[in-house]
């Protein structure tokens, strides 16, 4: 059975540090993983997909990279603004079914 | 553009009762999907929907029911709620399941006491 782990579950960092969000998964059999953000009382926006034959993904200050073999997909955010705090998730897509690790709750302190 | 809109928002419900959560979406999306999400959890896929017509479980289906009539509606059925249906519900659809973008509701805060 798959699992999606997510460490640390909460963090918290100055404006202007780099945040690193790690992901893993039990079961290589992916589609693609993706990253969500997740403000308080709100759904989720989709951030980054990682197709299964990609290493990684970029979009603006968010890099996304994904090591099927060890199971594993890191986040990075350069340069963290406030404006940055929420909780991420991560996904694995399993034949169109999303598996979702718990989050990891990120705080950028100004 | 609404992209995918639930109602209600919130809602309490006395153990027993029946409550259907509404899902629409405006992008002529083929796939919709319903997830839970409890406190400090990821989401559970409860049912989804691959086109009008065709619906399967996911991972947490007991206790709902789903129905699929036309592309743009994905309405879940509560029967009989249960204090361990309290949960947040999310509704997503996406244009397909390979690589595209997946778009959430904003969630049903549902409390049953």
């Amino acid at each position: 059975k798959q699992e999606v782990t997510q460490i640390p579950a909460a963090l918290s960092v100055p404006e202007g540090e780099n945040l690193v969000l790690n992901c893993s998964f039990t079961d290589s059999a992916i589609y693609n993983l993706q990253w969500f953000r997740q403000d308080p009382g709100k759904g989720l926006t989709s951030l980054l997909l990682i197709q299964s034959s990609q290493r990684e993904q970029t979009s603006g200050r968010l890099n996304a990279s994904l090591d099927k073999s060890s199971g594993r997909s890191t986040l990075y955010i350069a340069a963290s603004q406030p404006g940055d705090s929420a909780t991420y998730l991560c996904a694995v897509n399993r034949w169109g079914k999303l598996q979702f690790g718990a989050g990891t709750q990120v705080v950028v302190t100004p | 553009n609404a992209g995918v809109t639930q109602t209600p928002k919130f809602r309490i419900l006395k153990i027993g009762q029946s409550m259907t959560l509404q899902c629409a979406q405006d992008m002529n999306h083929n796939y919709m999907y319903w997830y839970r999400q409890d406190p400090g959890m990821g989401l559970k896929l409860i049912y989804y929907s691959v086109g009008a017509g065709i619906t399967d479980k996911g991972e947490v289906p007991n206790g709902y029911n789903v129905s699929r009539s036309t592309t743009e509606d994905f309405p879940l059925r509560l029967e009989l709620a249960a204090p361990s249906q309290t949960s947040v519900y999310f509704c997503a659809s996406t244009e397909g399941w390979t690589g595209n973008t997946i778009y959430f509701g904003e969630g049903s805060w549902l409390t049953v006491v």
